[in-house]
């Protein structure tokens, strides 16, 4: 029972245009999500993150959308740069456990 | 300022052999987790740590998988006997506690862990 799903394994993106990385949840007591980054042998590296009270979260270039009805957030990179090539995983936890769950991640590869 | 430490970064056992892995957390970081990170998949959780306390263990197969936080600081994750599914990458994780509203967690770059 996949509660995080991020359907797409991989994503090709020219430098420079924008690169949206989708995720998809199930549980509906998830309220806080987060984004997460991850080089080849290094562990995840935080990205940013969104609470269920708000819609929209930026950070310099990244920008998280949260649509709750549809149970879908997604993550904005722009412009992409070729440093931005890695895996991405989506997490979600709701209030009071610090549990997260995580998605499967989707390989973003940005092309100089 | 340091990030999360591990220890050893790879290892290669044979089957029903024990193997511990080693953490390190970030100073002042109350919370600890270990996941378990299988290939093409996310990061599962297999035990969260508040300062000494194992406030959810639920995830960790608890007749092989063994862990301790002695003073609420290192956390060591113990397998024996390892199987050969239980080859993955475990991640060390560390987070201010929930006190403070912190939700962020920092990974370590993780053990990766062959068994044969």
């Amino acid at each position: 029972d996949q509660q995080v799903k991020q359907n797409s394994p991989s994503l090709s993106v020219q430098e420079g245009r924008i690169s949206i990385l989708n995720c998809d949840y199930t549980n509906s007591m998830f309220d806080y999500f987060l984004w997460y980054k991850k080089y080849p042998a290094e562990g995840p590296t935080f990205l940013i993150s969104i609470s269920s009270i708000k819609d929209k979260n930026e950070d310099g270039r990244f920008t998280v959308f949260l649509n709750k009805s549809a149970k879908h957030l997604s993550l904005h990179i722009v412009p992409s740069q070729p440093g931005d090539s890695a895996v991405y995983f989506c997490a979600a936890s709701y209030s009071g456990t610090y549990k997260y769950i995580f998605g499967t991640g989707t390989r973003l590869k940005v092309l100089a | 300022e340091a990030g999360v430490v591990q220890s050893p970064r790879y290892k290669i056992i044979e089957k029903k052999q024990p193997v511990a892995f080693w953490c390190n957390p970030i100073s002042g970081h109350n919370t600890l987790y270990w996941y378990r990170q299988n290939l093409g998949q996310g990061p599962e959780l297999l035990i969260r740590y508040e300062n000494e306390e194992a406030v959810d263990d639920s995830q960790l197969p608890k007749d092989r998988f063994s862990a301790e936080r002695l003073k609420g600081v290192d956390s060591t994750l113990k397998i024996q006997p390892a199987e050969l599914g239980d080859s993955a990458v475990y991640l060390c994780a560390s987070s201010l506690d929930r006190f403070q509203g912190a939700y962020e967690q920092y990974f370590g770059p993780g053990t990766r862990l062959t068994v044969t």
